[in-house]
């Protein structure tokens, strides 16, 4: 039972245009998401988070989008350059102190220049 | 400052033996979580740490353990081990406030 869904594997955007990822997930307790970067042979490395109370968070080229009665998040990349060429990991968390993560499989962007 | 740091890098053992890995958080944070990341089942949560108490655990066998040093330095273990075990172990460490992980490079695990 898969709790949090990236449902598209890869992803191809030219540089300069607008990438956005997407994220589903089904457990309404989850509270807090974050999104990660990860190169190969490297931990996964932390983007940008959104609280539930939120429905948008910005960070330089990073948007995160939320809408909790869809139940789906989505991360908006602008412009969209070749070293964002990675796998991008939707993650959720809930409860206060809960320090446990649950991913979705990731989506592998690639940024052609 | 530092990041997480993990070692070793790379690991090769044959089935049946035990492995220990080892997690060093970034200075000042207290809470360590490890995960496992296979090609099928993405990255799962194995079990966090606070204080040296576990705090939660995944959906893994007792096969797999580990504990917290006074430092917050962290050790996992995995006993007796299956072709099934061969993973990428990833450690992240965060402030026990804030709900952000910060992942080290990560233990590549080989069984044979």
């Amino acid at each position: 039972d898969q709790q949090v869904k990236q449902n598209s594997p890869s992803l191809s955007v030219q540089e300069g245009r607008i990438s956005i990822l997407n994220c589903d997930y089904t457990n309404s307790m989850f509270d807090y998401f974050l999104w990660y970067k990860k190169y190969p042979a490297e931990g996964p490395t932390f983007l940008i988070s959104i609280s539930s109370i939120k429905d948008k968070n910005e960070d330089g080229r990073f948007t995160v989008f939320l809408n909790k009665s869809a139940k789906h998040l989505s991360l908006h990349i602008v412009p969209s350059q070749p070293g964002d060429s990675a796998v991008y990991f939707c993650a959720a968390s809930y409860g206060a102190g809960s320090y446990q993560l649950t991913f979705g499989k990731g989506t592998k962007l690639s940024v052609i220049p | 400052k530092a990041g997480v740091t993990q070692t070793p890098r790379y690991l090769i053992k044959t089935r049946g033996q035990q492995v220990t890995l080892s997690c060093s958080p970034i200075s000042g944070h207290r809470s360590v979580s490890w995960y496992q990341q296979t090609p099928g089942q993405g990255l799962q949560f194995l079990f966090e740490y606070f204080s040296e108490t576990q705090r939660n655990k995944g959906n893994f066998p007792g096969r797999f353990s580990g504990r917290q040093f006074s430092n917050s330095r962290s050790e996992m273990n995995v006993s007796t081990l299956e072709l099934g075990d061969s993973a990428l172990y990833l450690c992240a460490s965060s402030l026990d406030s804030q709900e952000t992980q910060y992942f080290g490079p990560g233990t590549r695990l080989l069984v044979l």
